[in-house]
């Protein structure tokens, strides 16, 4: 079964530090794989995904993620946080059947 | 163009009553599926409909029930409302039925609550 481990439950960064918030995966064939972001009282708003076309995916808002088979992982990263990245982050996985299988998430904290 | 909208937005209900919460997918997506998110168990499907048609399904107890219309628009039915059912509902659209890698767009949610 597929599955996605967010390490970390809360990030905290300050204001123009790298963001780096972690994703492995678990899947016996090549995952098609997920970001979203949801900021407080509203729903899902995709970030990247990734598709196989290329390990290194950019995305919404300056976000990338990096597919790396070897180790499993898609970190998503951003050069520089803004306060207005305070948000939860998820990592999803999507089925064979299509539906995603999200991992618990990654609170980011932004300070100033 | 617009994306998913949920209605209501918020509302809540007394244990043992049931709800209905309205979904219109992105124009032009045939595909509308449903998550619960709750601080416990995180986000966790509830059923995908395609063509009028469920196509999956999740684990869930039989009081969480769907259906799809002929537009494309859905609706969700939870009967004899739990404490444990309050919880954010989430719809999401796609453009064509579940398969894997389909890009799914969420709406805002409706945010259930159970006393």
């Amino acid at each position: 079964a597929q599955s996605v481990t967010q390490l970390g439950s809360h990030v905290s960064v300050s204001e123009g530090a790298l963001v780096l918030l972690r994703c492995n995966y678990s899947s016996s064939v090549p995952p098609y794989l997920f970001w979203y972001v949801q900021y407080p009282n509203q729903g899902l708003q995709l970030l990247l995904k990734y598709t196989s076309a290329a390990t290194l995916v950019k995305g919404i808002n300056g976000f990338e993620a990096e597919f790396k088979k070897s180790e499993t992982s898609f970190h998503l990263t951003k050069p520089s946080a803004h306060m207005s990245d305070a948000a939860e982050y998820f990592c999803a996985v999507s089925d064979q059947g299509g539906k995603l299988i999200f991992g618990q998430g990654t609170t980011l904290q932004v300070k100033p | 163009k617009a994306g998913v909208t949920q209605t209501p937005r918020y509302l809540i209900k007394t244990r043992g009553q049931q709800v209905t919460l309205s979904c219109s997918p992105i124009s032009g997506h045939r595909s509308v599926s449903w998550y619960q998110q709750t601080p416990g168990q995180g986000l966790q499907f509830l059923f995908e409909y395609f063509s009028e048609t469920q196509r999956n399904k999740g684990n869930f107890p039989g009081r969480f029930s769907g259906r799809q219309f002929s537009n494309s628009r859905s609706e969700m039915n939870v009967s004899t409302l739990e404490l444990g059912d309050s919880a954010l509902y989430l719809c999401a659209s796609s453009s064509d039925r579940g398969l894997e890698g389909n890009t799914i767009y969420f709406g805002e949610g409706s945010w259930l609550t159970v006393v």
